[in-house]
């Protein structure tokens, strides 16, 4: 069975400061990872994936995550924060175990950014 | 905007009732997969449809059903509403079968049980 865990549910931050939300897994299989973010009022939209090619993911607005297995870890960074970035934050896995497809979403990180 | 639509955006009806949903995918995308996002269940992935058939299947219950047209447009159709029904019903679509790809997720409809 997969599942996935966001170890923080609201994190605040300074504009300008770094940014990381953390997300354990946890899979039988060789899981894909993803970042989706969702504004208020609005729907998902996918920040960065891992499907199992390089380790460090980069994606959209200057996020990364980096995959460590040993760890089954999957955390979401940013160097410098930008007001814009206050959303929530979902990280999902995906895996095919038993023979069908699956995601699994996260319960969500509220990130605040504060001047 | 990613290019998926879906109506109504707002839907309010009382217990016991039945409702569809519709979503219309980006062009091109084959894939039309279901969400629901509640304050007590979070973000749960309810069905998967690809090119007209059920590919992957989530938490949904019974009183619930979906399908996809040839026009590969869905509807997820819900049925016997309880007060618990109340949710943001997300619709996203994507160019391939595989969970693994990406999603584009529509602005949702935001269903109202009363």
């Amino acid at each position: 069975a997969q599942s996935v865990t966001q170890l923080d549910s609201h994190v605040s931050v300074s504009e300008g400061t770094p940014v990381l939300l953390r997300c354990n897994y946890s899979s039988s299989y060789s899981p894909s990872l993803f970042w989706y973010v969702q504004h208020p009022n609005k729907g998902l939209q996918l920040l960065l994936k891992y499907t199992s090619a390089a380790t460090l993911v980069k994606g959209i607005n200057g996020f990364e995550a980096e995959f460590k297995k040993s760890e089954t870890s999957f955390h979401l960074t940013k160097p410098s924060a930008h007001m814009s970035d206050a959303a929530e934050y979902f990280c999902v896995v995906s895996d095919q175990a038993g023979g069908g497809n699956k995601l699994t979403f996260g319960t969500g990180t509220q990130l605040k950014v504060e001047l | 905007d990613s290019g998926v639509t879906q109506t109504p955006k707002h839907l309010i009806t009382a217990t016991g009732q039945r409702v569809t949903l519709r979503c219309s995918p980006r062009s091109g995308d084959l894939s039309v997969y279901w969400y629901q996002q509640s304050l007590d269940q979070g973000l749960q992935f309810l069905i998967q449809y690809y090119n007209g058939e059920e590919r992957a299947k989530g938490n949904i219950l019974e009183r619930f059903s979906a399908q996809q047209f040839p026009d590969l447009h869905s509807e997820l159709n819900l049925s016997s509403l309880e007060l618990g029904d109340s949710a943001l019903y997300f619709c996203a679509s994507g160019p391939r079968a595989g969970l693994s790809y990406e999603q584009y997720f529509g602005p949702g409809t935001r269903l109202t049980v009363t």
